[in-house]
Formats: C-alpha cells, sequence, structure tokens
C-alpha cells in the first residue's frame, strides 16, 4: 500500500519557470490538500479538495493553481516562480470523519528551490 | 487566527515530562497533534473533538479543554524515539482547514 506519492523529491526552478508537482493517493480518500512548510515555521495551507471536481484556496493560494479530475491524484502547478516559493511542499490525504478532518497521511514532500 | 504553541522549544534528560500547550483565540471543533522529524513528514499522534476529552497513545496523552479554547499534549518517561517538532493544527468546523501552529522542538538527551 503506498499511501501518498508526491514527486518529484527535488526542484531547482528560475524565477519565472512554472512546473507540476505531483500528488497521488491510493487510500480512497475524499479529501486531499497542499502545505508549505518554510524552515523552523509550521504548515500552511495552500489548496485543498474535498473531492473530484471541487477545490478551495487555503491560506496563501496566491502563485499556485489545482485541480481534482479523480479522487487519485491532486496536483500542484507553479504558475511562475518566484525566490519566495522556495519551500518544501508536503501533500496530504484524509478521510473526513463526521464533520472533523479525519487522520492526514502526509506525502514525503518535495524540496523546492527557486533561483 | 493561527494556535499559539508553548514552549517554543524544550530540553530534557531522557525519562523526564513535558508539557506542550496549544491555543486558539476562536472556537475550536478539534485539535490534531503530529510530530515531525527533521527531514520527514509529520506523523500523526491523535485528534481531540470538543467534549474535553482526553486521549491517550503510549505514555503520549493529550487533554482539550473547549472553554479555554486549548490543548496540552503530555508526553510522560520521555524516550529518545520522541525528539521532533510537534504541531497542534486547529479546526473550527465545516470548513475543512487545518490551521497549524509554530511548533514547539523537543529535545530528549540521554
Amino acid at each position: 500500500n503506498a499511501g501518498v506519492t508526491q514527486t518529484p523529491k527535488f526542484q531547482v526552478l528560475k524565477t519565472g519557470q512554472s512546473m507540476t508537482l505531483q500528488c497521488a493517493q491510493d487510500m480512497n480518500h475524499e479529501y486531499m490538500s497542499w502545505y508549505r512548510q518554510d524552515p523552523g515555521m509550521g504548515l500552511r495551507l495552500i489548496h485543498y479538495s474535498v473531492g473530484a471536481g471541487i477545490t478551495d484556496q487555503g491560506e496563501v493560494p496566491n502563485g499556485y493553481n489545482v485541480s481534482r479530475s479523480t479522487t487519485e491524484d491532486f496536483p500542484l502547478r507553479l504558475l511562475s516562480a518566484a525566490p519566495s516559493q522556495t519551500s518544501v511542499y508536503f501533500c496530504a490525504s484524509s478521510a473526513p470523519t463526521g464533520a472533523s478532518l479525519g487522520l492526514l497521511h502526509f506525502g514525503n514532500g518535495t524540496r523546492l528551490t527557486v533561483t | 487566527q493561527q494556535p499559539v504553541q508553548s514552549p517554543q522549544a524544550v530540553i530534557l534528560r531522557e525519562g523526564e515530562d513535558a508539557v506542550i500547550n496549544c491555543s486558539s483565540s476562536k472556537a475550536l471543533y478539534s485539535v490534531h497533534w503530529y510530530r515531525q522529524k527533521h527531514g520527514e513528514a509529520p506523523v500523526f499522534l491523535m485528534i481531540l473533538l470538543k467534549g474535553g476529552e482526553q486521549k491517550g497513545h503510549d505514555k503520549i496523552s493529550a487533554s482539550f479543554n473547549e472553554k479555554k479554547q486549548q490543548s496540552s499534549l503530555y508526553l510522560t518517561a520521555s524516550q529518545l524515539s520522541y525528539s521532533g517538532t510537534y504541531f497542534c493544527g486547529t479546526y473550527m468546523d465545516s470548513n475543512y482547514q487545518l490551521i497549524w501552529g509554530a511548533g514547539t522542538k523537543l529535545i530528549i538527551k540521554p
């Protein structure tokens, strides 16, 4: 059981370039999300999805796009990379329980550097 | 809106106890606790739902005081494996947004 798989693990971009971070889960979770984590800080929510075809913005959505065409996949697109987007990106999925989020399963992260 | 964690860091000897606090200025529906080791993804510890319940896992337990809008994580007889950064995530209701504290770094020395 693979869980949550993120690719790539490392990426270096030049300012202005675009790219897509991939996230896939095989647990049939409805909820998926993207976080960024800057050094010495907590996680900040970028975008999330509660099911295929449904996405919404989190705390820090500017500069990022998402789509959710299937339950399994939730890619994150950087439109025009900026040095401020240098961070570690985590994808997480969950099966909501009742009205609350359940246990979050995290991918191993993507370390992105923008020069 | 971000929950406030305290202390920011704590250094313990193996076998000592620790308490990590998480407080919010807004009413909470649930509090989630995770531990992250350096260079790794966060790992789930427990979820506490409103109702003042206390949950436990091995020698790690937590409480949630809904009226005070705060949660505390208790680590008893700490082990070297407990080292890492502990994050609380607060969930206010119906918006599927888990808002995270800045973390508490726990260092356990032999």
